[in-house]
């Protein structure tokens, strides 16, 4: 089945600019989307269809995705960012979604 | 407003049935598709499967042999039956579903986490 990379884990100091990876191949021809996932809380979809945010997430997230690699960017971090990160596309080979296996943010 | 309340025991016991209900509010069950996904302890997101608005289920290979998932359209509910459980399937689990345009796996809606716990 097709699987997804994401680095465990990456720490950013409050005000810069965090961009969480996740690698897959040929992943810049799938559609890829993004939750946070804070503990406690049911996670929340951040970014879809690569680079399209729902109503209510804030423009300093954004999305990008190419070649075998896709990017969620977290521009102007702030502390309430701190949370697990996952990617998710459509695996058509088995006809079923694939999540990555999480970023977890620390927020110095 | 589109909004999931899962329930269902908090413990089952290993080699019995997990079952779980998903109520859907703010829309009819018939008209989108509804998922089940679960997190086991310190680790990442497992989609168990889903069923759509004509009532077929599309299931996790890994899962499937164990796994059935309805639909009750009379009280707008979907549920999970997971058999055969063992301490590997203690997790949180998660009713989801996507209400955007254009996609069916982009999951804007989530219920609360029901926790379950493997254990005699």
């Amino acid at each position: 089945s097709y699987v997804l990379t994401q680095p465990p884990s990456l720490s950013v100091a409050p005000g810069q600019a965090a961009s969480i990876t996740c690698g897959g191949d040929n992943i810049g021809r799938k559609s890829v989307h993004w939750y946070q996932h804070k503990p406690g809380q049911a996670p929340v979809l951040v970014v879809y269809d690569d680079n399209a945010r729902p109503s209510g997430i804030p423009e300093r997230l954004s999305g990008s995705n190419s070649g075998n690699t896709a990017t969620l960017t977290i521009n102007r971090v702030e502390v309430g960012d701190e949370a697990d990160y996952y990617c998710q596309v459509w695996d058509t080979t088995i006809d079923k979604p694939v999540f990555g296996g999480g970023t977890r943010l620390t927020v110095l | 407003q589109v909004q999931l309340q899962a329930s269902g025991p908090g413990v089952v016991k290993p080699s019995e049935t997990l079952s779980l209900t998903c109520t859907v509010s703010g829309i009819s069950i018939s008209r989108k598709y509804w998922s089940w996904i679960r997190q086991p302890p310190a680790k990442g997101l497992e989609w168990i499967g889903n069923i759509n608005n004509g009532g077929s289920a599309n299931v996790n290979p890994s899962l499937k042999s164990r796994v059935t998932i309805l639909m009750d359209t009379s009280r707008n509910q979907f549920s999970l039956n997971l058999r055969s459980v063992t301490a590997a399937d203690t997790a949180l689990y998660y009713c989801a579903a996507s209400t955007l345009s254009g996609t069916l796996d982009a999951f804007n809606v989530w219920g609360q986490a029901t926790v379950v716990t493997v254990s005699s």
